[in-house]
């Protein structure tokens, strides 16, 4: 079974301090990393992509990508009361007739307190 | 531009009862794809369309479920008879070129009684 994990939470931060959410992942071959967000009772939506080693940054949110530890991550800058929400991890991986699917994580569900 | 649309939100049907959720995909986005989440469980992959053909259909979890996407563009996906199991989130997503930037629907939230 390929997994994805992550820590359920919930994960408090104050209003300011920076949030960090960590996932794993079992299947050494995917390629493709997401974050999602997903408020209560939405739909997920993404917020950032990533494919190589290292750190992508996009405005207050970086992801880190570490393929030798199976290991990627978020960190949300200045987080906002805004932010709260759970963020889901998901891990391209290959199906059936060599197409590609997402393997999702739980979540984590963070909270920013004013 | 319209994003994904589901209907309905909300199905509740008794066990041993049909129902079919339907989803529009973004215009122009050949891939589509059914997601489940099961309460207190991670959102799982169910089956992937291009255009009007099945890419993979490995995450369909048995042969009561029964997907279809007419002439490429909306889908269906028919539970029949539902179980209770059953019960769930069902998210469609759809993108232009395979994961990269996929786009969920709002979901329908199926109730088996």
């Amino acid at each position: 079974q390929k997994e994805v994990e992550q820590n359920s939470g919930p994960l408090s931060v104050p209003e300011g301090a920076i949030a960090s959410l960590n996932c794993t992942y079992s299947d050494r071959v995917s390629q493709s990393f997401f974050w999602y967000r997903q408020y209560s009772g939405k739909s997920p939506e993404l917020i950032m992509s990533i494919y190589s080693n290292g750190d992508k940054e996009d405005g207050r949110f970086t992801a880190q990508l570490n393929k030798a530890s199976q290991y990627v991550s978020l960190l949300i800058r200045d987080s906002q009361p805004s932010d709260s929400a759970t963020y889901l991890c998901a891990v391209s991986v290959i199906g059936a007739n060599s197409g590609y699917a997402l393997n999702f994580g739980k979540g984590t569900s963070l909270l920013v307190t004013p | 531009e319209a994003g994904v649309t589901q209907f309905p939100s909300h199905s509740v049907i008794e066990k041993g009862q049909t129902v079919t959720l339907r989803c529009d995909p973004i215009s122009g986005h050949d891939n589509l794809y059914w997601y489940r989440r099961v309460m207190g469980k991670e959102i799982k992959f169910l089956l992937h369309f291009v255009k009007e053909s099945k890419q993979d259909e490995s995450g369909m979890p048995n042969n009561r479920f029964l997907a279809e996407r007419t002439g490429g563009t909306y889908s269906t996906l028919k539970v029949q008879p539902a179980e209770l199991e059953d019960s769930g989130v069902y998210f469609c997503a759809s993108s232009h070129v395979g994961l990269d930037l996929l786009y969920f629907g709002p979901g329908t939230r199926l109730t088996v009684l």
